[in-house]
């Protein structure tokens, strides 16, 4: 088991593009949940998804930040427009249910630095 | 919603000694407490857990105690070494879909 995916692990975007972080959950995991980490700062939730389903996007501002988890493939988060305090490592992780009383894993993060 | 405070932000210790963390939370109904540990660069791994239902819980060098009246769970770990360096976050679960994170704390282990 390859255990959470994240790719790509750095990313490097100028002010106004896009920025596309991909997420494999581990074999068999079907709840997905990004997490952003500031530079010293705690981790903070962003979106949990199930497949075709956003189940809680509350922690998401609300624009320029999209996500999604497909059917086949891996979960998408998207940031359009990015700017200078969209830098931050953003953490993806799974779980085999709804992860409230069991530990997520992680996977190793994307992290994005807008210039 | 919950509200998760972590002391200290920074602690070091020499090797062979203890070091304690602490957490305090807002909601009474959050029971699922895990602590991760994030080596620099790395991703946050699940060291040691504890469910409401439970007052300590041990494992080998790390312990785990959680007080539900007055709101508060540490981390305990004995016999430090220096791999034991690392953030240390606390984070506290109603049994829901997301856990509220403490800030962390930088544990260095000075040889």
């Amino acid at each position: 088991n390859a255990g959470v995916m994240q790719n790509p692990r750095h990313l490097v975007r100028r002010r106004g593009q896009e920025a596309r972080l991909r997420c494999s959950p581990m074999k068999g995991h079907s709840h997905v949940y990004w997490y952003r980490q500031l530079p010293e700062e705690g981790l903070k939730f962003m979106v949990y998804l199930q497949k075709e389903n956003i189940i809680d996007e509350s922690g998401m501002p609300k624009e320029r930040f999209s996500a999604e988890f497909p059917k086949e493939g891996p979960s998408i988060l998207r940031i359009q427009q990015v700017v200078r305090g969209d830098s931050a490592a953003y953490f993806c992780a799974s779980s085999p249910i709804v992860g409230g009383n069991y530990g997520y894993t992680f996977g190793s993060g994307t992290r994005l630095t807008v210039v | 919603g919950e509200n998760v405070e972590q002391h200290p932000s920074t602690l070091s210790v020499q090797e062979g000694d203890s070091a304690v963390i602490k957490c305090t939370y807002s909601d009474s109904a959050s029971n699922y407490f895990p602590w991760y540990k994030q080596e620099l660069g790395k991703r946050p791994q699940l060291i040691i857990d504890i469910r409401s239902n439970v007052g300590e819980k041990k494992d080998q060098r790390i312990a785990v105690t959680l007080n539900k009246t007055a709101k508060h769970f540490s981390l305990h770990i004995t016999e430090t070494q220096p791999e034991d360096s690392a953030v240390y976050f606390c984070a506290a679960s109603k049994g829901g879909n997301q856990f509220y994170f403490g800030t962390g704390t930088s544990l260095t282990v000075i040889p």
